[in-house]
């Protein structure tokens, strides 16, 4: 099965920065299907982008997803109250379906 | 409104049993590829299996830790998905979220989850 990476474990950042969150794949995600997903305490994870780069319904422009392979990115471009989450990454080009371990988006 | 709601969780004693439901609501279940994800406590995100629709096959596909455990079926008259959770192990332990699974567009709908202790 395909291993995602996640990295950094936490960021911890400002209102209004930039935030770069990394998901590394232990082999190639077939198709570059790749979604990544917000999840705040006591929720249910939300569907950010998948096919990674493309945005999920009524999902807000400054959340971002790029990369190909095994190396892929969420970029939030400038962090609002209701970002600070943890985001996970999953392919699930191949089965099984695999998260990586989260990012953690504190305030600093 | 697209809507998933689960139900049956709570505590139950390491090798027992347990069932779990997910209402669906607000699109075609008997069209979608449904999955179960569960999360342990302070933990990442774990797929357990899933069911693909009857016209894909209805054929289900379960994770290594739960296979041979744990049984995944569905509905398709009472737009219900289910779990039916035996030989229940300490680590089973989790919230347990039901998910649409597209091909495409990964895991986009999820109900709110429901709590599953596994305790003596």
């Amino acid at each position: 099965e395909i291993v995602l990476t996640q990295s950094p474990g936490t960021l911890s950042l400002s209102p209004g920065e930039r935030a770069t969150l990394s998901c590394r794949a232990s082999q190639s995600v077939s198709s570059n299907y790749l979604a990544w997903y917000q999840q705040k305490p006591g929720q249910a994870p939300r569907l950010l982008t998948y096919g990674a780069s493309s945005r999920a319904t009524g999902i807000p422009d400054r959340f971002s997803g790029s990369g190909s392979g095994t190396d892929f990115t969420l970029t939030i471009s400038r962090l609002e109250s209701e970002d600070f989450a943890v985001y996970h990454c999953q392919q699930y080009g191949s089965s099984p379906p695999t998260f990586g371990q989260g990012t953690k988006v504190e305030i600093k | 409104e697209v809507q998933l709601v689960e139900s049956g969780g709570g505590l139950v004693k390491p090798g027992g049993s347990l069932r779990l439901s997910c209402a669906a609501s607000g699109f075609t279940f008997s069209n979608a590829w449904m999955s179960w994800v569960r999360q342990a406590p302070g933990r990442g995100l774990e797929w357990v299996g899933r069911i693909k629709s009857k016209t894909d096959g209805g054929t289900t596909d379960h994770a290594a830790p739960v296979k041979g455990r744990f049984t995944i079926s569905r509905d398709d008259s009472k737009n219900t998905l289910y779990l039916q959770m035996n030989s229940l192990k300490t680590e089973d332990t989790a919230v347990y979220y039901c998910t649409t699974e597209g091909i495409y567009y990964g895991f986009d709908v999820w109900g709110q989850g429901t709590m599953v202790t596994v305790s003596s």
